[in-house]
């Protein structure tokens, strides 16, 4: 499965969009990209997936670049309770996922 | 619905000690999973469960076992814990793969310290 590299780290300010990138250059045709977030130590929270086409959903947007070797996940209007860490998986079977590090955003008031 | 449920929330060992993590999860989910998290890093796979009766080692399997007799039901046990299973366990399920939404659901997590 895809190696992915994210920031360890991004602010943002509330109310302005905050965009994550994500790179998988490795990634293979049938890995989907996902997103999840953790938000202190809860358990991680499903944001958003695709393969190949942009993808938007309640919560956020997913734009795939063309090759599909990077994505940027784009919360439209960040608030403070968007403060977590955001975690971009590519994937094809669950049994095989790698979280990594992932990028820890901040919102600034 | 409830979700992914974990038990306990929290527990303290001594070395050696054994225990078993209880994971339940009212999804009707073939799959389910046993992660772990130590501090400032991400999920690690430990084992998994493609269904009933059926269960696979992940990344890091050692020093644990699982057991999945009932289609809601993922248990982790520890049969003799060492100081460096502290950690935060997270249980999470799944619909299979190819599926329209193989999204993964999580528990609450249970933390772990072993003195």
């Amino acid at each position: 499965d895809a190696k992915t590299t994210q920031p360890p780290s991004m602010d943002c300010a509330e109310g302005r969009a905050a965009n994550l990138p994500c790179n998988h250059s490795t990634i293979s045709g049938n890995e989907y990209v996902y997103w999840y977030r953790q938000i202190h130590s809860q358990g991680p929270q499903y944001i958003i997936h695709g393969l190949k086409n942009n993808e938007t959903n309640e919560m956020a947007s997913l734009i795939i670049t063309e090759d599909r070797k990077s994505s940027t996940l784009i919360l439209p209007h960040a608030t403070l309770r968007d403060t977590a860490v955001y975690y971009c998986i590519a994937y094809s079977s669950a049994s095989k996922i790698i979280f990594g590090s992932g990028t820890r955003l901040s919102i600034r008031p | 619905n409830a979700g992914v449920t974990q038990t306990p929330k929290f527990r303290v060992l001594k070395t050696g000690q054994s225990m078993t993590l209880l994971c339940a999860q009212d999804m009707n989910h073939e799959y389910m999973y046993w992660y772990r998290q130590d501090p400032g890093m991400g999920l690690r796979l430990i084992h998994y469960s493609v269904g009933e009766g059926t269960t696979a080692k992940g990344e890091v399997p050692d020093g644990y076992n699982v057991s999945r007799l009932k289609k809601q039901n993922f248990l982790l046990g520890l049969e003799s814990a060492a100081p460096s299973q502290t950690s935060v366990y997270f249980c999470a399920s799944s619909s299979p793969p190819g599926h329209i939404q193989e999204t993964q659901y999580f528990g609450p997590g249970t933390r772990l310290l072993v003195l």
